[in-house]
């Protein structure tokens, strides 16, 4: 379903918990990219890699972290530091040729506080 | 860095009406629009984009425009259907800036039969 599988679809998080949201692509995609959308807002840029071993910094990547180990992957940690985890996160890839930067996404993640 | 505003937040049309949603981009430098349809719970769709070099595309009842000059965009709807109900992004992105979409904030779009 679209190449881009995320996992999983409901996720709830502790106070003081780390929690790690799954993003895996087959599309053999360079660039893949993560959005948290709050309601009635657009997609805001958390973190973004485009080649394994290098990610950079998206708008609101406080309280985040990511790893690039694999093309394939690219896994979203949510800290204790974020204060307001509560949020849809949606992941997505691009094949980041010139002419085609078309981006594809992952069917998200709902994440909620206990 | 980029930044994309988006009008209106919401729309409401009859059925069979034309919609239009407006966005704005501050970075001469962007080069690649697209348009996002997003239902409730689901992942957004690309619907239709357009490049600087372009002043206009269509793709049957849905068109998009572009103003290099004054850094703006639009979506066109026409004959609009209650299946055209949904949350519509704009974005504008850079080649060079590893290809990242800086989204506008969405149009909820509500097509009234």
């Amino acid at each position: 379903d679209g190449g881009i599988t995320q996992s999983p679809k409901y996720l709830f998080r502790k106070e003081g918990q780390n929690v790690t949201l799954s993003c895996e692509q087959n599309l053999n995609h360079d660039a893949m990219y993560w959005y948290r959308q709050d309601p009635g807002q657009g997609l805001r840029l958390i973190y973004y890699s485009q080649i394994v071993n290098d990610f950079q910094k998206g708008d609101i990547a406080e309280g985040y972290s990511v790893s690039r180990e694999k093309k394939e992957s690219f896994p979203l940690t949510v800290t204790s530091a974020q204060k307001n985890p509560t949020a849809f996160y949606l992941c997505a890839s691009s094949p980041l040729d010139r002419g085609d930067e078309k981006l594809f996404f992952g069917s998200g993640t709902q994440l909620s506080v206990l | 860095g980029e930044n994309v505003e988006q009008h209106p937040s919401t729309l409401s049309v009859q059925e069979g009406d034309s919609a239009v949603i407006k966005c704005t981009y501050s970075d001469s430098a962007s080069n690649y629009f697209p348009w996002y349809k997003q239902e409730l719970g689901k992942r957004p769709q690309l619907i239709i984009d357009i490049r600087s070099n372009v002043g206009e595309k269509k793709d049957q009842r849905i068109a998009v425009t572009l103003n290099k000059t004054a850094k703006h965009f639009s979506l066109h709807i026409t004959e609009t259907q209650p299946e055209d109900s949904a949350v519509y992004f704009c974005a504008a992105s850079h080649y060079n800036q590893g290809g990242k979409l800086i989204f506008g904030q969405g149009t909820e779009l509500s097509v009234k039969p």
